[in-house]
Formats: C-alpha cells, sequence, structure tokens
C-alpha cells in the first residue's frame, strides 16, 4: 500500500506570494492533518480534516488555511507569505479505526521563502 | 494546555549499549501516545503507539512504556546499532491535535 504523498517536495517563494501543498493520504484514510517544523518551535500542529470538514485548528493566523476533498486528498494554502513561513511541512493521514488513531507522516515540502 | 518534554536533547553511546528515552506530559487526559523516529530533512516514521488503557508496546528491539497518572513515557531501545542514529520524538494526542516534544537526537557510535 503507497504511503503518504506530498507535492512539491521543494518550494521556494518570495515574501508576499501565496503557495498550495499537496497531500495525498494512505488509501482508506480519512482523516488528515497538517504540521509546521521549524529549529526553533519543533514541530507545531496547524489543522486537521476529516471527511472533507475541518476538525481541529492549531494557533496560526488566518493565512494558513486547508481543505479536503472528497477523496480525502488534501491541500493547505499560505496566503502573503512571511521569511519566518520557511519550514518543513508535514501531512499525516490516518485510519481512526475502533478507536484507534495512529498517524502515518509523508516525507515533507520543503519551503523556503526568499 | 498539554506540554510534552523529551529528556536528554541529545545523547550518544557506543554501538551495543541498551539506553532509554524519555518523554513527560502534563495533562493525562489523551488518547494516545505515539513514538516516531525522524532522520534529517525527512519525514516521521512510526515506531510505537500506546492506546491510553495500555501500559506498553513493543516491535522488535523497542519498547515503549506508558504511566498516564504521572504522565511519563519511556522508549527502551535494546543493543543500539548506528542505524538507530536519528532524532526520536513523542507525541500525545489530547483530543483532535497531536502534541510534540522537541525529541533526542540519538547519535550511536560503531
Amino acid at each position: 500500500k503507497a504511503g503518504v504523498t506530498q507535492t512539491p517536495r521543494y518550494l521556494i517563494k518570495t515574501r508576499g506570494q501565496q503557495v498550495t501543498l499537496s497531500c495525498s493520504p494512505i488509501s482508506g484514510h480519512r482523516s488528515v492533518s497538517w504540521y509546521q517544523q521549524t529549529p526553533g518551535q519543533g514541530l507545531q500542529f496547524l489543522f486537521e480534516y476529516f471527511s472533507e470538514t475541518q476538525r481541529n485548528k492549531g494557533n496560526f493566523p488566518g493565512r494558513f488555511s486547508g481543505r479536503q476533498f472528497s477523496n480525502s486528498r488534501s491541500e493547505m494554502n499560505v496566503s502573503t507569505l512571511e521569511l519566518g513561513d520557511s519550514a518543513l511541512y508535514l501531512c499525516a493521514s490516518s485510519l481512526e479505526l475502533a478507536g484507534v488513531y495512529e498517524q502515518y507522516f509523508g516525507p515533507g515540502t520543503r519551503l523556503t521563502v526568499t | 494546555k498539554q506540554e510534552v518534554t523529551q529528556i536528554p536533547a541529545a545523547l550518544s553511546v557506543p554501538e551495543g549499549e541498551n539506553l532509554v528515552l524519555n518523554c513527560s506530559f502534563t495533562d493525562s487526559a489523551i488518547y494516545n501516545l505515539q513514538w516516531f523516529r525522524q532522520d534529517p530533512g525527512k519525514g516521521l516514521t512510526s515506531l510505537l503507539l500506546i492506546q491510553s488503557s495500555q501500559r506498553e508496546q513493543t516491535s522488535g528491539r523497542l519498547n515503549a512504556s506508558l504511566d498516564k497518572s504521572s504522565g511519563r513515557s519511556t522508549l527502551y531501545i535494546a543493543a543500539s546499532q548506528p542505524g538507530d542514529s536519528a532524532t526520536y520524538l513523542c507525541a500525545v494526542r489530547p483530543y483532535n491535535d497531536m502534541r510534540f516534544g522537541a525529541g533526542t537526537r540519538l547519535t550511536v557510535k560503531p
């Protein structure tokens, strides 16, 4: 079974631009979560989607948004990029079967804002 | 607010040693605790998942324990190998998100 895939793997953008990252979960997984990882702040939760609905949101500004499609694929968008948005963005999917919630992570998208 | 702490931040051991990584969390109201491994610049690989009702899980040379009442988990690695060198992260799931520790960077020297 294929793992979680994220595209693109690397991205360089300029301050003020916007960016869209994509995540395809493991087949059958309906839950997708997004995280930002930086050397200073570590791994921080952005938001989680389940069956096309945002179930929870972390403490990030409104410039960060996401959505999930009917096939469980998810996208996150960052508008008006700032230098501090440079990070590794990780997506994770979960099956959520019988109360068991185990997350499987993709390889991440490395975003550099110049 | 749930906070997760991992000690030590870095650890260097000779090959073959048994070692213990520690994780503590401030709120015992969790659904589960998950240990991950992360290689430099890569995503996270799930190692072990412990449900809140469980005390421990084992996979090969890895054993993880959970003491919810004291807010602690340990990851035991037996007979360490150079290939075990990576950053190890623990994460707890309070509700609909995951809270991660800062990780322990492990180096196993040949």
